[in-house]
C-alpha cells in the first residue's frame, strides 16, 4: 500500500539552529500535506503541496515538493522553542480515498 | 462551530470489554476517518468513510468496527478490547478526500484508551 517514509525520527537542536525533515515515497504522489502536533495535542494542518517542484513559505517554515513528486521537505530557519512538536507528512493513498501519514519527526529545542 | 468533537477524553477498559468511541463534526464534511497513535508508529489509519453509508478499511482495521449513518457522526466500536489496543485515538474530517488537491483534515482532541 501507499507509504511515506520520514526521516529523521527525532531531532534535537539548539534554539536558533535550522531544522529539516524529509518525506519520501517510492511512488508518485498526487499531493503532500504537512501537519504539526504539539506535545499532548492533536495534529494541525500546516500546508498542502500539489505541483511538481513547488515551494511554499510560512514565515520561518519552507516546504518543498520534489520535481518527481516522490519527496518533500520541511525546513525551519532559526528554530524557536515554540517549534517543538512532531511534524508529519501525509499523502493520499493510490485510490485517492484516504490520507496516509508518515511516522513523523519529533523536534525538541533547547534554549 | 465546535469542529470535531470526541468523547470520552480518557477511558480505561478491561480485556474483553466493548465500547464505542464517539466522533462528531459540524462542518458538513464528507470524509471522516479514525487513526490510532502509538509511540514511534505515527498515525495509522483504522477506518474511513467518504460519505454517509460508505466505510472502508484502513491500514489497521482488525478489532474495530465503524458505521456512518449520518454525515455528522462516525463512531468507532471496539468489540472485545485487548491490551494491544491501548493507544490514543484521533478522529478527523475533511470536506472531501478526492481529487488531486486533497483537503485539509481537521482532527478532534483525541481519546486516550488504556486496556488492562
Amino acid at each position: 500500500g501507499q507509504q511515506v517514509m520520514q526521516i529523521p525520527q527525532y531531532q534535537h537542536v539548539q534554539e536558533g539552529e535550522d531544522f529539516t525533515t524529509y518525506c519520501n515515497s517510492s511512488t508518485t504522489l498526487s499531493n503532500i500535506q504537512w501537519y504539526k502536533q504539539r506535545p499532548g495535542g492533536h495534529p494541525v494542518f500546516l500546508i498542502q503541496l500539489v505541483k511538481s517542484g513547488e515551494v511554499k513559505k510560512q514565515k520561518r517554515l519552507t516546504f518543498q515538493f520534489g520535481e518527481a513528486k516522490k519527496n518533500s521537505s520541511l525546513h525551519i530557519t532559526a528554530t524557536q522553542t515554540t517549534d517543538v512538536g512532531t511534524y508529519f507528512c501525509a499523502a493520499n493513498n493510490q485510490a485517492g480515498t484516504a490520507l496516509i501519514f508518515g511516522k513523523g519527526t519529533t523536534l525538541s529545542v533547547s534554549s | 462551530n465546535a469542529g470535531v468533537t470526541q468523547t470520552p477524553k480518557f477511558q480505561v477498559l478491561k480485556t474483553g470489554q466493548s465500547m464505542t468511541l464517539q466522533c462528531a463534526q459540524d462542518m458538513n464534511h464528507e470524509y471522516m476517518s479514525w487513526y490510532r497513535q502509538d509511540p514511534g508508529m505515527g498515525l495509522r489509519l483504522i477506518h474511513y468513510s467518504v460519505g454517509a453509508g460508505i466505510t472502508d478499511q484502513g491500514e489497521v482495521p482488525n478489532g474495530y468496527n465503524v458505521s456512518r449513518s449520518t454525515t455528522e457522526d462516525f463512531p468507532l466500536r471496539l468489540l472485545s478490547a485487548a491490551p494491544s489496543q491501548t493507544s490514543v485515538y484521533f478522529c478527523a474530517s475533511s470536506y472531501s478526500s478526492s481529487g488531486t488537491g486533497g483537503y485539509e483534515q481537521y482532527f478532534g482532541p483525541g481519546t486516550r484508551l488504556t486496556v488492562t
